[in-house]
């Protein structure tokens, strides 16, 4: 079936350092994969679509890859922030246009 | 732009009771609606996709006579939990595409549920 996994369950960083976070997907290839920000309690925030054909795609301190070779996406966050520390969802199209979502990394920057 | 808004944020219920969940795009039009859950320290699960005017579909294991869901207009999709369990009890989360032919989906701040 088709599966997105994101790996690292949490990620415990310094302020001002880059926090990069995987998701890797097996038994298929998502035509995009996108990116979300979700807090306790609270619906996921959209933040970047990347898809099948783009190798990477930025938005302010934000950067998201795309290799089909490995099947895998990375997200980056530079000169990361304590109001970065969220959970971060990686989320791949179905083939319907619904979303099968990874588990999660839950990232802290530390001040 | 892309806002999506849910009512309740959250609600109690007794066993037994329904309970009816509102989705709503608030500044675009959505053809398309899909409602999650989401168990605590879990990832969200897609329960049914939603379409303007037509049959919700469902996945694999979600009863349709338990999860009634309709998308009356471009603007609104509601889920009603009949006869709720506590089982039932969980986050929903929905999220609409724009009409305009975008991929994104924007997904709305979820509704707590709890069934005692």
């Amino acid at each position: 079936s088709q599966k997105i996994e994101q790996n690292s369950e949490a990620l415990n960083i310094q302020e001002g350092k880059t926090a990069t976070l995987t998701c890797n997907y097996t038994n298929y290839s998502p035509a995009y994969l996108q990116w979300y920000r979700q807090d306790p309690g609270r619906g996921p925030v959209f933040l970047l679509l990347i898809r099948e054909n783009e190798k990477e795609k930025r938005k302010e301190r934000l950067k998201v890859t795309f290799d089909t070779t490995l099947k895998q996406s990375l997200f980056h966050i530079t000169a990361s922030q304590p109001a970065d520390s969220a959970t971060y969802l990686c989320a791949g199209d179905t083939g319907r246009r619904a979303l099968t979502f990874g588990s999660g990394t839950r990232l802290q920057v530390q001040p | 732009g892309a806002v999506v808004s849910q009512h309740p944020s959250w609600v109690i219920c007794k066993s037994g009771t329904s309970v009816k969940i509102e989705c709503r795009s608030l500044d675009f039009q959505a053809t398309t609606m899909f409602w999650y859950r989401q168990f605590p320290k879990q990832s969200l699960m897609l329960m049914a996709t939603s379409n303007e005017g037509s049959k919700a579909t469902y996945e694999q294991g979600v009863e349709k006579d338990k999860f009634l869901i309709n998308h009356a207009s471009l603007t609104l999709s509601t889920l009603t939990v009949t006869s709720a369990h506590p089982e039932d009890s969980s986050f929903y989360i929905c999220s609409a595409i724009s009409s305009g032919g975008t991929d994104t989906q924007y997904f709305g701040p979820g509704t707590r549920l709890t069934v005692l």
